[in-house]
């Protein structure tokens, strides 16, 4: 079936590079994407990648993926605590539809 | 202004009773979806709209309806709202690439 999985928590300091991971199941995904939600938030999307692609790289956003094993990353450079937030990674199962599967998303602590 | 605007942003209400929460849209989109927030779940598809003519299930469909009313407007229905409907709602509309637009949410209480 569909399933998308991230780790529930992630801390760093300020100024470190964080990376969230994400696995997920179905190959046929066509586009995977990174979502943020700050608190009383709705989701903002901070980027995605085709899945024939490797990486895409966007300022201090770097987006790894890897088809063989199903895994997607995200690397923050520098982080700051303004990226503090919950990180949602979902994948888009069927173009036509617009039906994306999302993870649990990731909790990530920025400490000063 | 926002592009996809929900109301009412915060509602308490009781088990058994009927409640609407809406969901508007500037963005000139033809494609709308609800989806719940549970901590620990991440986001779950309830219902998607094509158009006005087109209403389709997503995962968690059941206790809920949904009424596409005009191409800009999409509710979401709880015909008799129960405890484990408490969550967070979202609404979000969707380009043609593929980027979905999110409301800044419902959060629903159901005592």
């Amino acid at each position: 079936g569909e399933d998308v999985e991230q780790s529930l928590f992630l801390s760093v300091r300020e100024g470190d590079s964080s990376v969230i991971n994400c696995t997920y199941t179905d190959s046929s995904s066509t586009y995977l994407y990174w979502y943020k939600q700050e608190p009383g938030a709705g989701l903002q999307l901070l980027t995605y990648i085709f899945s024939n692609m490797d990486m895409k790289q966007d300022q201090r956003l770097t987006v790894l993926l890897n088809k063989k094993d199903k895994h997607l990353s995200l690397r923050i450079a520098d982080t700051q605590t303004g990226d503090s937030a919950i990180y949602f990674c979902a994948e888009s199962i069927k173009v036509n539809t617009g039906k994306l599967i999302f993870g649990q998303g990731t909790t990530l602590q920025v400490k000063p | 202004d926002a592009d996809v605007t929900q109301t009412p942003r915060n509602r308490i209400t009781k088990t058994g009773k009927r409640i609407m929460l809406e969901c508007s849209q500037t963005k000139g989109h033809d494609r709308m979806y609800w989806y719940r927030q549970d901590p620990g779940l991440g986001l779950r598809l309830i219902y998607y709209s094509f158009d006005v003519k087109d209403i389709n299930k997503g995962e968690i469909s059941d206790g809920y309806s949904v009424s596409r009313q005009a191409q800009a407007k999409f509710s979401l229905s709880l015909e008799s709202a129960i405890p484990n409907q408490t969550a967070l709602y979202f609404c979000a509309t969707k380009t043609d690439t593929g980027e979905l637009f999110f409301g800044e949410g419902s959060r629903l209480t159901v005592l």
